[in-house]
């Protein structure tokens, strides 16, 4: 089954504070995604990652940094949360770089007080 | 950077109208895929239509590539096609961007 998860899904966290959002993906792709969605801005990328321990920056990088340890898994960190990096965060993964078809997970709620 | 505009921002159909939407960009794209957003938030692929026409079951895509615009063509609409339609663009050598999407409400 092929399938990209997000934990977790909801998150409240306070301004200073540090944020680990995970993804998982079971298809052995190659390639992740990092995206935040706001209203009236769409999808922005803000990391890219090729494959374990090659990795990107998309088109916004700054105040996020990511991890890519295994394939299946890659993780977006927040250290010391700002009120602007409240939003939505879509993990998305693809067979290969730039032109294959994207798979997305369920997303994460962020909000950031 | 590349930039992708979609038109119209909204759109509102009686069931069983047709919707016709539309993806311009900036420079050249060697790849451009249509993806659907539920009012629930996910995200899935239509297709991919980097050149020419598709069709997938009632969606019909066309793209004019040196003219640099392609268009989603809904028939027939359902109200389990509301929702939000976006455009992402790519070109060699780059990742995909994406368009702000067209938000689409089908009404019995």
């Amino acid at each position: 089954d092929m399938k990209v998860t997000q934990m977790p899904r909801y998150l409240i966290k306070r301004m200073g504070e540090n944020v680990l959002l995970e993804c998982g993906q079971d298809m052995s792709h190659e390639t992740m995604y990092w995206y935040r969605q706001d209203p009236g801005l769409g999808l922005q990328l803000i990391y890219i990652s090729y494959d374990v321990d090659s990795n990107s920056e998309g088109d916004i990088p700054k105040g996020y940094r990511v991890s890519r340890k295994k394939r299946e898994h890659f993780s977006l960190i927040l250290d010391s949360a700002k009120t602007n990096q409240t939003s939505v965060y879509f993990c998305a993964s693809s067979w290969g770089q730039y032109q294959d078809t994207q798979y997305f997970g369920p997303g994460t709620r962020l909000l950031v007080l | 950077g590349q930039q992708v505009q979609q038109s119209p921002a909204s759109l509102v159909l009686q069931e069983g109208e047709n919707a016709e939407l539309q993806c311009n960009f900036s420079s050249t794209a060697t790849q451009l895929q249509w993806f659907y957003q539920s009012p629930g938030g996910s995200l899935v692929s239509l297709l991919s239509n980097p050149s020419g026409t598709k069709h997938t079951g009632r969606l019909t895509s066309t793209t004019v590539t040196k003219e640099r615009r392609s268009s989603l063509h809904i028939s027939s609409s359902q109200t389990t096609d509301s929702g939000t339609y976006l455009c992402a663009i790519g070109h060699s050598g780059t990742y995909q961007r994406f368009g702000t999407g067209t938000k689409l409400q089908v009404v019995p």
